[in-house]
Formats: structure tokens, C-alpha cells, sequence
């Protein structure tokens, strides 16, 4: 059973433009809900994260929106830019269990010149 | 910054054999976990760790893998008999509090390819 889903599987995006990827889960016991972001080689690094007191949250150029009667999530990167081109990964779990995450699938971002 | 650090970052190894992932989780870290991506595939949860204990262990995490903080600074990961579906990265992460109280940091991965 998969736990959490997430689109698009990829992504093309133009320099300047909005990047957005969401994913929906399935436990209504899940109470945090991060964000990575992996380059190629590289182990997947913390982006932003939120916990469902809130239904936004913004650091930067990307925000995290959240709607708990639908159960989804969902990623918007503003203003785009070709160093954000990376794959990215939804999460969520219970904080009592600690870090024991449950990813989507990831979404593949190719951000163009 | 302090980094998780993986060693090696690439090993093969042959079907049946035990392989031994290192990490050295970040320094004041006490909760300790391994990962797992197969190739083009989603991260999975495999283990954590706290106290010298497993605190939580998924369905993946079977007699044939043990994990263990053999000294004050190495975290390992033990698959006893590999199989050629254990071919992944596996990544080891640490936080510095419990529950999801500060950020998990990853390492960059440990490739094991098993033929």
C-alpha cells in the first residue's frame, strides 16, 4: 500500500516560471510532512517542511501548501531557476515514530534556460 | 557544516556474501537511521536507532540485516547474506532530537551492487 503518492513523475519547467508538485497520503496520524531535495549523487537534503496546525508555509522561492480534509500537499517553487533542477521527494510520518519516513516516488525537475 | 559521512561509496559485492555499510553520523547526533533507494525507485525507511537500541524497523529490515554502534562514532548496517535485490544506495541520516523535533541530515550513500 502506498502511502504516499506523488506528481508528476517529471517535470519541465522555464527559467522564471512556477514549478509545482504535489502529493496526497493516506494516514490521517501523519503530522509532518517534509520536503527534499536530491541532486544526482547526493543523499537527499531537507527543503522545507509543515506540520498540519498550518495550511501554508514560505522560505524563500518555495512554499508548502496544505489541505488536511483532502489529505494532499504540495511543493511550488516561484521563480524557477535551473539550479533547482534535482529530483524531489514528499514525505510524511507520525513525529512519535521519529524519522521513520514514508516518501512518494519523487519528481524529476528540469528547469530550462 | 557537520556532515553525515558514508563509507565506502561504492561496493560490489557477490550474491550470499555479508557486506558491512559504514557511517559516521554527525557528531552530538543520537538517533541514527538507514535508508534505502533502489536504482529510479523511492526511498524506503529501513531502521532507526536510539540508545544502543532499534527503535523502529520496517518489513524490509529482516533476519538478514542487523545494525549496530560498534564505538562512539560508527554506525553499520550488516546485510548477512546479500541477494541481487539488495542492490541499491543506502543512506544513513541523523537528528539530534527525538521525533521530528530537528532536521534529519543524510549522508551521500553507500551504491551496493550485489552480482
Amino acid at each position: 500500500q502506498q502511502q504516499v503518492k506523488q506528481s508528476p513523475q517529471s517535470l519541465i519547467v522555464q527559467k522564471g516560471g512556477i514549478s509545482i508538485i504535489n502529493c496526497a497520503y493516506e494516514n490521517t496520524a501523519f503530522d509532518y510532512f517534509p520536503w527534499y531535495q536530491q541532486f544526482p549523487g547526493k543523499g537527499p537534503a531537507l527543503l522545507i517542511a509543515i506540520r498540519p496546525d498550518v495550511s501554508e508555509k514560505k522560505e524563500g522561492r518555495f512554499t508548502i501548501s496544505f489541505n488536511k480534509s483532502a489529505k494532499q500537499f504540495s511543493l511550488h517553487i516561484m521563480d524557477s531557476q535551473p539550479g533547482d533542477s534535482a529530483t524531489y521527494f514528499c514525505a510524511a510520518t507520525i513525529s512519535n515514530s521519529g524519522y521513520a519516513l514514508n516518501f512518494g516516488k519523487g519528481t524529476s525537475l528540469l528547469v530550462t534556460p | 557544516e557537520p556532515e553525515v559521512t558514508q563509507t565506502p561509496s561504492h561496493q560490489v559485492t557477490q550474491m550470499g556474501q555479508e557486506v558491512i555499510l559504514r557511517c559516521v553520523p554527525i557528531s552530538n547526533h543520537l538517533y541514527f537511521y538507514w535508508y534505502r533507494q533502489i536504482l529510479g525507485q523511492k526511498v524506503e525507511f529501513l531502521v532507526s536507532f536510539y540508545n544502543n537500541e532499534i527503535s523502529e524497523k520496517s518489513e524490509i529490515f529482516d533476519d538478514q540485516f542487523s545494525v549496530e554502534r560498534p564505538d562512539g562514532s560508527n554506525f553499520t548496517l550488516k546485510i548477512r547474506s546479500t541477494k541481487l535485490e539488495d542492490s541499491a544506495m543506502y543512506f544513513c541520516a541523523s537528528s539530534d532530537l527525538p521525533g521530528t523535533s530537528s532536521p534529519l541530515h543524510f549522508g551521500n550513500g553507500t551504491r551496493l551492487t550485489v552480482t
